[in-house]
């Protein structure tokens, strides 16, 4: 297999909430993972990522752990902010190598004052 | 040093038509990758170029879709003639070199619309 599955959305959250949105994927090996984030208007931004099992990938007080045990990679975030509010993209690279990456069908987020 | 540049950002065609996409990668960047989602699911892999040569065109939907990257800097996608399930967010994508540790850069994406 070749996927990326996360999480369905909208997840709504008030300010300051724990976030998690859920990533599983599968594969042959053990390949790079990423998160992606769409701000509102704007293109896709690397977020974090990890490139090795039990890595964990942190930015912007985001973090997910490389977890090959149960080929996840959850996005974790302590205390959300109105300006999180975007939409977000698992994604893992094609076992072909390069960057060509398989996304998940991403999660938006919505987080109120 | 600009990021990478798409054009146009919005496009409303009627169906039948035809529609040219540009990609501008970040200067130096060999790898060139398109994608598109559609109507909100995930976004999928349409192909791949180094340098003006086609490494991997798997995704490619159809032969209605053409991509070109003529002297391996910008690239264009053609959409002739276009259908309304071709709707959708158009993403390029550059990287430099391959490797582990190489990031892949996306630019703001074009909006396609068919009607």
């Amino acid at each position: 297999g070749n996927s990326v599955t996360q999480m369905e959305g909208p997840v709504t959250l008030s300010e300051e909430a724990f976030l998690t949105i859920n990533c599983t994927y599968t594969a042959t090996g053990y390949p790079s993972l990423f998160w992606y984030v769409q701000y509102p208007g704007e293109g896709l931004q690397l977020l974090l990522k990890a490139t090795k099992a039990d890595d964990k990938g942190s930015n912007k007080g985001f973090e997910a752990t490389y977890r090959k045990e149960t080929t996840s990679f959850h996005l974790e975030k302590g205390s959300v902010q109105v300006s999180d509010s975007a939409v977000y993209f698992c994604a893992r690279v094609m076992n072909t190598g390069f960057q060509k990456l398989v996304f998940g069908t991403g999660t938006r987020l919505l987080v109120s004052p | 040093e600009a990021g990478v540049t798409q054009f146009p950002s919005h496009s409303v065609i009627e169906k039948g038509q035809t529609v040219t996409l540009r990609c501008d990668p970040i200067s130096g960047h060999d790898n060139l990758y398109w994608y598109r989602r559609v109507m909100g699911k995930e976004i999928k892999f349409l192909l791949h170029f180094v340098k003006e040569s086609k490494q991997d065109e798997s995704g490619m939907p159809n032969n209605r879709f053409l991509a070109e990257r003529t002297g391996g800097t910008y690239s264009t996608l053609k959409v002739q003639p276009a259908e309304l399930e071709d709707s959708g967010v158009y993403f390029c994508a550059s990287s430099p070199t391959e490797g582990r540790n190489t990031e892949a850069f996306f630019g703001q994406g074009t909006r396609l619309t068919v009607v």
